[in-house]
Parts: structure tokens; C-alpha cells; sequence
């Protein structure tokens, strides 16, 4: 069954503890990997797109990797405004761009 | 946010009734996706549509049906709502482009099924 599994559910981090965040899937054909952000009561927010193993994609604080089994969304020095709820989806459906989504990992930065 | 709003935003209704969400849309995107979101299940796809009066079926579809005769209106519609349905419902669009594959979600609309 295809399926994408997000860890860890939550994950408390100091103000510039750096970390990671992990999203396993097990989807047949990956056509693609996408991060979210989510603040509560708002839609998620794109990050990024990744295609191929061993791309990565890089933006301020945030850096996504991709491997044949999961990405990974690194955290470094971060700030209490990057508290979020972070999705990561997977795309297999072909040209109409079904996504699998993850349950996300909750981050609270504290200062 | 990719010009994309959602109606109403909150809404509480009692069992058996029927409700309509709106997607609305400015920019001619051809491809606008229903989600509902619920804890423990992360964003579940309802339907989506390819085209005018284009539609198809997601994963979670039973006690949903969809409208889309104009490009910038997307419209679920719960036919007789159950408590099951109470989530909050996202629409998204997917940009039109070469190799822009990224889907961009409206706001949400928070739904009460009493």
C-alpha cells in the first residue's frame, strides 16, 4: 500500500538547536516530493519540490533532501517563527498531480 | 497565495442537511483539488477536476459530489451532511506551467456537522 510516514509526530527544538525532520514513503513511481508549512487555522504553504534522489533545495534556515526512501527537511539555527506544522506529500498520481500526504511533524522552537 | 479563496469560511449545520463549499480561483489554473483534513490523517483528497465539467474522485469520496462549470469555481457539495464530515476542507490549485508541478492551498473551511 502506498504510504508516507512523517517523524518525528512532534519535536520541541531551543532556539538554534538544529535538527531534522523525516518523511518515509514507500510509493511506487515517485514522481515527486513536496514540503509544506502549515500555521494553525491557515492552509499549508509550499516549500519545496524535490524529483530525483540526491537533490537538494535550500531556503534560509531550511534545506530538503531526497534518497529513494524518504527526504529529510533540515532545521538549522532556527527561530521561534518557524514553529509549524510540517507536511511532506508525495506525487504519483501522473498528470493529474495526486498527492499522499504525511501527518506532518509539529515543531515548537523556543526562545 | 495563488488568488485562491474559499466560502464560507466557517460553517455549523445539523445532520441531514445539505451544504455547498465554494472554491474560487483567479488565474485560470486548470487543474483545483478538494482535501479535508482531519488529526491522525493528514490532508485526504475528496475529488479534483482537470476541466470545465472535468471531474474525478479522490481516496475519501463517498457523500461528496463536485460542480465545476466555470474555471474559476470549484463547488463541493455534501448532500445530506453526517457528523463524519464535520473537518476542515481545503481547496487547492496546481499551477499551469512546465515543470511546475506544486499544488497552493486556499485558507480552509472549517466545518461543524451537528
Amino acid at each position: 500500500e502506498d504510504q508516507v510516514t512523517q517523524s518525528p509526530e512532534a519535536l520541541r527544538l531551543q532556539e538554534g538547536e538544529s535538527s531534522s525532520l523525516n518523511c518515509s514513503y514507500t510509493v511506487s513511481g515517485l514522481r515527486g516530493l513536496f514540503w509544506y508549512r502549515q500555521d494553525p487555522g491557515k492552509g499549508p504553504e509550499f516549500l519545496f519540490t524535490l524529483y530525483s534522489a540526491g537533490e537538494e533545495k535550500e531556503k534560509e534556515r531550511l534545506k530538503a533532501t531526497l534518497t529513494k526512501k524518504e527526504s529529510f527537511l533540515h532545521i538549522t539555527a532556527p527561530k521561534p517563527e518557524d514553529s509549524a506544522t510540517y507536511l511532506c506529500a508525495v506525487w504519483w498520481g501522473g498528470a493529474t498531480n495526486k498527492l499522499i500526504f504525511g501527518t506532518g511533524t509539529l515543531l515548537a522552537v523556543q526562545p | 497565495d495563488a488568488g485562491i479563496t474559499q466560502s464560507p469560511r466557517h460553517k455549523v449545520t445539523e445532520t441531514g442537511t445539505p451544504v455547498t463549499l465554494r472554491c474560487h480561483q483567479t488565474e485560470n489554473h486548470r487543474y483545483m483539488y478538494w482535501y479535508r483534513q482531519d488529526p491522525g490523517h493528514g490532508l485526504r483528497l475528496i475529488h479534483y477536476s482537470y476541466g470545465v465539467k472535468d471531474t474525478d474522485k479522490g481516496e475519501v469520496s463517498d457523500g461528496y459530489s463536485v460542480s465545476r462549470s466555470k474555471t474559476e469555481d470549484f463547488l463541493l457539495t455534501l448532500e445530506s451532511a453526517t457528523s463524519s464530515q464535520t473537518s476542515v476542507y481545503f481547496c487547492a490549485i496546481r499551477l499551469s506551467g512546465r515543470e511546475q508541478n506544486e499544488q497552493f492551498f486556499g485558507p480552509g473551511t472549517r466545518l461543524t456537522v451537528l
